[in-house]
């Protein structure tokens, strides 16, 4: 049973447009969500979060929406930069504040030049 | 550490051996996490480790896997009886439990079973 789903495998978008990735989540029950953004050959790494008491959060070029009439969240780049280019996760906090992320399956983005 | 540091970063091993992947967390972090993504899937959760409590272990996907922590410090993840399936990057992080929900993710162990 997937709770999280990115439908979306892959993504490429023009240098210096907006970057839009997407989320959808089952269970209504998660109160946290976060991105994490992973290069070749490393770890995902920690981008954004959002409490599920907000609808927006926003850092520099990165802003996180969510819609939980919906269950559904996106990540906004821009304007989106070569390095953005990596696989993007979103996850989801298990209910109960377990700190157990559930991850989705990642959307890869390429920038093109 | 600075940082999560996996052991080793990549291992090839034979059919029906067993293996064992070893992770160094942050120290002070309370939390420690292992997970594995296999090519084309995303992050699939393994087993979590919490202080002294007893460990999650509801996602491991057979009795071939085992994993163990000491105390708040390094873990490891066995596999026994290696299967092709297995073949995977086997991630581990470790998080604080104040607060910052974000795990900090090591680079992984890319484990190749022929």
């Amino acid at each position: 049973d997937q709770q999280v789903k990115q439908n979306s495998p892959s993504l490429s978008v023009q240098e210096g447009r907006i970057s839009i990735l997407n989320c959808d989540y089952t269970n209504s029950m998660f109160d946290y969500f976060l991105w994490y953004k992973k290069y070749p050959a490393e770890g995902p790494t920690f981008l954004i979060s959002i409490s599920s008491i907000k609808d927006k959060n926003e850092d520099g070029r990165f802003t996180v929406f969510l819609n939980k009439s919906a269950k559904h969240l996106s990540l906004h780049i821009v304007p989106s930069q070569p390095g953005d280019s990596a696989v993007y996760f979103c996850a989801a906090n298990t209910p109960m504040g377990a700190q157990k992320l559930v991850f989705g399956q990642g959307t890869r983005l390429t920038i093109n030049p | 550490g600075a940082g999560v540091s996996q052991s080793p970063s990549n291992k090839v091993t034979e059919k029906g051996k067993d293996v064992e992947l070893r992770c160094d967390p942050i120290s002070g972090h309370t939390a420690l996490y292992w997970y594995r993504q296999r090519l084309g899937q995303g992050l699939e959760f393994l087993i979590y480790f919490q202080g002294n409590s007893a460990p999650d272990k509801s996602g491991l996907p057979s009795d071939r896997f085992s994993a163990e922590r000491t105390g708040e410090s390094v873990s490891t993840l066995t596999i026994q009886r290696t299967q092709q399936e297995d073949s995977a990057v086997y991630l581990c992080a470790s998080s604080s439990t104040r607060g910052n929900y974000g795990y900090t993710f090591g680079s992984g162990t890319r484990l190749t079973v022929v």
